[in-house]
């Protein structure tokens, strides 16, 4: 079945800097890979996503890259501010499942 | 527009008791899922449903049985609870099982097996 590697599992950065994170899965009949934010005490909350006929996608200070070959995709948050402290997950949906499997988790911590 | 809701939000078990966390949701979903989240091991798959009256199972389902009686609820049963149930579980569905839909979370069970 489908396995989703997640790095770094904490990230610290300055306000104002960039923050990377990145993804691996093994299946390579995924087609679908959302990021979700999950802050303290909260409910995961989907962020960005995209599909697998997409390279990239933006919104706003977000970024989301896909490389089909490497399986592997990263979130991208630029400006970072202190609000973008939280929990992200990525995820990754089988094609031939009906799945969506997470990653470990990256606590990301935005110092102002 | 209540979305999803999950009962109760707290819960205290002894080893070998059994309990239903119960899972309602209003949006007309036919994919529903149970996750469990531990420190370190993000959100893990038990078990899902993409229609009334379908159920699979998910990375860990040992320990846990579902149903998928209606539409709106997708309850998960512990039959009988051990210390490595504890835990924080999750409800979430999504509007359909094709190609990748975005998940509604319920807002969490925070269980602990004594």
């Amino acid at each position: 079945g489908e396995n989703v590697e997640q790095h770094p599992s904490t990230l610290s950065v300055q306000e104002g800097d960039s923050a990377v994170i990145k993804c691996t899965y093994s299946d390579s009949a995924s087609n679908y890979f959302p990021w979700y934010k999950q802050e303290l005490g909260k409910r995961p909350q989907l962020i960005i996503d995209i599909r697998s006929n997409v390279g990239e996608k933006k919104d706003q200070r977000i970024a989301v890259t896909l490389n089909k070959t490497a399986k592997h995709f990263s979130l991208h948050i630029t400006e970072t501010q202190p609000e973008d402290s939280a929990v992200y997950f990525c995820a990754a949906y089988g094609g031939a499942t009906n799945k969506l499997i997470f990653g470990t988790g990256t606590l990301l911590a935005v110092q102002p | 527009n209540a979305g999803v809701t999950q009962t109760p939000k707290f819960q205290v078990l002894k080893t070998g008791q059994s309990m239903t966390l119960q899972c309602a949701q209003d949006m007309n979903h036919e994919y529903m899922s149970w996750y469990r989240q531990d420190p370190g091991m993000g959100l893990r798959l038990i078990h899902y449903s993409v229609g009334a009256g379908i159920t699979d199972q998910g990375e860990v389902p040992n320990g846990y049985n579902v149903s998928r009686s209606t539409t709106e609820d997708f309850p998960l049963r512990l039959l009988s609870a051990a210390p490595s149930q504890t835990s924080v579980y999750f409800c979430a569905s999504s509007y359909s099982s094709g190609q990748g839909r975005k998940l509604f979370f319920g807002s969490g069970t925070q269980l602990s097996v004594l």
